[in-house]
């Protein structure tokens, strides 16, 4: 079935740097988004991205889509202590469902 | 800022008994939804509720679970007897519209161990 998949990464980064993570899929999808949790606690939504659209921003968050190779990146600019949290991709099928299937994510640590 | 929130934040059961996760989604919002997350595992999809029924589930969504939006506000999930397998973080979500047209709003979440 088809379902995002991180490339599973334990970032570890000094602040100021630049983060980049990875996700693949398996099938055609209608949009990927992208999500935060903070250890032990919610989901946050950070950015979606049509399957039609190949970049877009939001703040310091840099997401690109390649449907060619199903595969999607977010990039974290000029990170920060408090972006130390694990970083999920989810993906909506372009059929159907409404279903969010989501990868494994990846822990991003930045130290102060 | 609006927000989904759950409760309780953390339940323990004994194996066999049955457990309601209560949710309050964002109040202008139509799909509702809940996943689970099995320690150091993926998140999961269960299921999807729009216009007062299920419009879809997983295979993990069976016989033993059920959805129900008792009134205007809450929507909770029951799991009739419960299973040591069933300990996870649960979420609740929702959107304005299905997740196809807008990002999903989850809560904090509600751990449960089964014991």
């Amino acid at each position: 079935s088809q379902q995002g998949e991180e490339d599973p990464q334990a970032l570890s980064i000094q602040e100021g740097e630049n983060a980049t993570m990875n996700c693949s899929y398996k099938t055609s999808i209608n949009n990927l988004q992208w999500y935060r949790q903070n250890s032990g606690r919610g989901l946050v939504h950070l950015i979606l991205i049509r399957s039609n659209e190949r970049e877009k921003h939001s703040g310091r968050l840099r997401v690109t889509l390649d449907t060619s190779k199903k595969s999607s990146s977010l990039l974290i600019t000029a990170s920060r202590a408090a972006d130390t949290a694990s970083y999920f991709c989810a993906t909506v099928a372009f059929y159907g469902n409404n279903r969010l299937a989501f990868g494994k994510g990846n822990q991003v640590v930045v130290i102060p | 800022e609006p927000e989904v929130t759950q409760t309780p934040s953390h339940q323990v059961t004994q194996m066999g008994q049955e457990v309601i996760l209560r949710c309050v989604p964002i109040s202008n919002h139509l799909y509702f939804y809940w996943y689970r997350q099995i320690l150091g595992q993926k998140v999961e999809f269960l299921v999807s509720f729009y216009n007062n029924e299920i419009s879809e589930k997983s295979e993990i969504f069976d016989d033993q679970f059920s959805v129900e939006r008792p009134d205007g506000s809450n929507f909770t999930l029951k799991i009739r007897s419960t299973k040591l397998e069933d300990s996870a973080m649960y979420f609740c979500a929702s959107s304005e519209n299905g997740a196809a047209g807008t990002e999903a709003f989850f809560g904090q979440g509600t751990r449960l161990t089964v014991v």
